[in-house]
């Protein structure tokens, strides 16, 4: 399985700022994607990182509030922009290959907004 | 797209016992269902998945069986102890996409006590 690591490992930002979380993946992957967690709740998927074009966006996710970035097989950066409270949560990134859609989490990014 | 529906939320059992969680999934086409845990403050991590030529795995005290003309699969844990408590989501894989996403369940808390 990939090892995937996150940076910040957590963060107290304030309102109206941005934060940007990077995913670093040990070998090369077919997908990167990021997922929100709010305390006792379901994994929400956020987008899909799509190496060299743009990401893919779910429903209620847009990428003004969240620009995502993949430059290559193994790296990929969330924003979070324009930070409100609201947007207090983890945000983990997970990675793996499109065929057997397995998919391996990072330690995921704690972000409290103030 | 594919809805994952998963119960109970919560369940508790005593150590030494066997504990069940159930999913059902809405699209035929799904082919892929992996079971994540998730230990307080840590990221989920894949503990067993089964494909859909398959209709039962089994990884020492844990199993999965898949129904799929009822659309629904289960995880058995055999032999509980304290460290399987944890939040348990089940997925699906969709199919209808190149993307390789899954659709994840609201996640069962399982508490096991000594």
């Amino acid at each position: 399985s990939a090892v995937i690591s996150q940076k910040p490992s957590r963060d107290i930002c304030q309102r109206g700022t941005s934060l940007t979380i990077q995913c670093q993946v040990d070998s090369q992957v077919t997908m990167m994607f990021w997922y929100r967690q709010q305390p006792g709740q379901s994994l929400t998927l956020i987008a899909t990182a799509n190496q060299g074009s743009e990401a893919t966006y779910e429903s209620g996710f847009v990428i003004d509030k969240f620009p995502i970035s993949r430059p290559n097989l193994t790296f990929s950066t969330l924003t979070v922009s324009n930070m409100s409270p609201e947007d207090s949560s983890i945000y983990l990134c997970s990675a793996g290959t499109s065929g057997p859609n397995e998919q391996f989490f990072g330690p995921g990014t704690r972000l409290t907004v103030l | 797209g594919e809805n994952v529906e998963q119960h109970p939320s919560t369940l508790s059992v005593q150590e030494g016992d066997s504990a069940v969680i159930k999913c059902t999934y809405s699209d035929s086409a799904s082919n892929y269902f992996p079971w994540y845990k998730q230990e307080l403050g840590k990221r989920p991590q894949l503990i067993i998945d089964i494909r859909s030529n398959v209709g039962e795995k089994k990884d020492q005290r844990i199993a999965v069986t898949l129904n799929k003309t009822a659309k629904h699969f289960s995880l058995h844990i055999t032999e509980t102890q304290p460290e399987d408590s944890a939040v348990y989501f089940c997925a699906a894989n969709d199919r209808g996409s190149t993307l390789g996403r899954l659709y994840f369940g609201r996640g069962t808390q399982l508490t096991v006590w000594p």
